[in-house]
Parts: structure tokens; C-alpha cells; sequence
């Protein structure tokens, strides 16, 4: 089972900052969270991902709670193109022994509206 | 690169047919996945392989699912007999050992009348 919550939709304004949140109150220490995005017909594809300090690609922002329990997905100047489902995942990092797989929840479908 | 690719994109079939469906990773990639999407259930993992190698088909559905890995660059997942459940999308993903980015195919659209 997924160890995320996540809000079933949001809408956001073209140009405006997009922030979807995600409960991961069961996250232990050595598991990271990972964002991967799903745009209508298409394979899911990553956007970020990290373990306790904020991050910041091309794509989003992350931004992790102290406590680690939860967590918020910045699109800073979201597009038409930018709507999708987001979702967040916990696991295991790369190479620390765990398992590979991704295990998706039902994640957010953000609409981005003109 | 390429990405990975996936074939058929789209399958139609009858119910009791043998389906096939391909899929060729990334290459250098040692890890590939097989998963299926359903408005129902989501996006489930079937299976995955390691360096050719099965290491956990928990998630096939039952006997009628089948997945190999002949080699580094080719996978199939076979369904035989399909039935009108299996209808779904199915996406192929890969990912190189140590790295954080996995990547999927564009999948294939199965129908099952």
C-alpha cells in the first residue's frame, strides 16, 4: 500500500504557483520522497525527489517539513502543459539495499486552468 | 537515446486470446518493471526484473500472467488466456542501479472484448 496521503484534486491559475501537499506521516529515517507527475496518456515521469533539506531542479521545488511528515510540491509558474496527476511516493533511495519499485497511491490531478 | 520503448502502443483482442506485449529498455539500465493502470486500481506493479532476473512478481494477478527477460534488452509480458478484466494500460519502466530517475514507456492500451 502507498504510504502517502495526497488531496484527490486542485486547481490552480495559469502563470501562478502551484503547491500540492503530501502526508507521509509513517516516513522512517534512510526512506526519501520522490515526485513523479502522469500527463493524460502518458508514462509517469519524475520530477524530484530528496530526504530532509529542500530541493530545487528545472521542474519544482520540494519542500520537506522539519519532522519529515509531510511535504509540499512547488510548480513556481504553472503552465497548461503542466496539468496532470502528481504523485508523491516514499522508498528507499538508490543503492541502500532496498527495493527499487515504486508503489504510486492514487495521487493529485492538477488542472491548470487559462 | 531512444527511451523506452513499448510495442504494440495498442492491442485489441478477443477473450481466450494470447497476448504479448514487448518491451525494450533503456540501454544500460538494470532494472525494468512491468506495471499495469486501471481506473479501478491505479498504477500496480506486476513485476520486476534485476539483471534479466525476476526478483518479485508479487503483484501478477495470476497463472495467466507470465513475464520473461531473454536479455538485458527485451522483456515480454504474456497473458494467456486474456480476459475482458485485463483490459488496461501497461508501462515499462527501467532504471540503472544506483540512480534515482526510473523511466517508463508510453505504454500499450489493451483492450479485451
Amino acid at each position: 500500500d502507498a504510504k502517502t496521503t495526497q488531496p484527490p484534486s486542485m486547481d490552480c491559475a495559469e502563470g501562478r504557483a502551484a503547491n500540492l501537499p503530501c502526508n507521509h506521516s509513517t516516513i522512517s529515517g534512510n526512506e526519501y520522497v520522490y515526485w513523479y507527475r502522469q500527463i493524460h496518456s502518458q508514462g509517469p515521469q519524475y520530477i524530484i525527489h530528496g530526504l530532509k533539506n529542500n530541493e530545487t531542479n528545472e521542474m519544482a521545488s520540494l519542500i520537506i517539513t522539519e519532522d519529515r511528515k509531510s511535504s509540499t510540491l512547488i510548480l513556481p509558474h504553472a503552465t497548461l502543459r503542466d496539468t496532470a496527476v502528481y504523485y508523491c511516493i516514499v522508498r528507499s533511495t538508490a543503492g541502500q539495499g532496498g527495493s527499487e519499485k515504486l508503489v504510486f497511491g492514487k495521487g493529485t490531478k492538477l488542472t491548470v486552468n487559462p | 537515446d531512444a527511451g523506452v520503448i513499448q510495442s504494440p502502443r495498442h492491442e485489441v483482442t478477443e477473450m481466450g486470446q494470447e497476448v504479448t506485449l514487448r518491451c525494450k529498455p533503456i540501454s544500460g539500465h538494470d532494472y525494468l518493471f512491468w506495471y499495469r493502470q486501471t481506473m479501478m486500481r491505479g498504477l500496480e506493479l506486476l513485476i520486476y526484473f534485476n539483471n534479466n532476473v525476476p526478483i518479485d512478481d508479487s503483484g501478477m494477478p495470476e497463472d495467466r500472467f507470465s513475464a520473461k527477460m531473454p536479455n538485458a534488452s527485451f522483456s515480454t509480458l504474456k497473458i494467456q488466456p486474456s480476459e475482458p478484466r485485463d483490459s488496461a494500460v501497461y508501462f515499462c519502466a527501467s532504471i540503472r542501479q544506483g540512480e534515482e530517475t526510473q523511466y517508463f514507456g508510453p505504454g500499450t492500451r489493451l483492450l479485451v472484448l
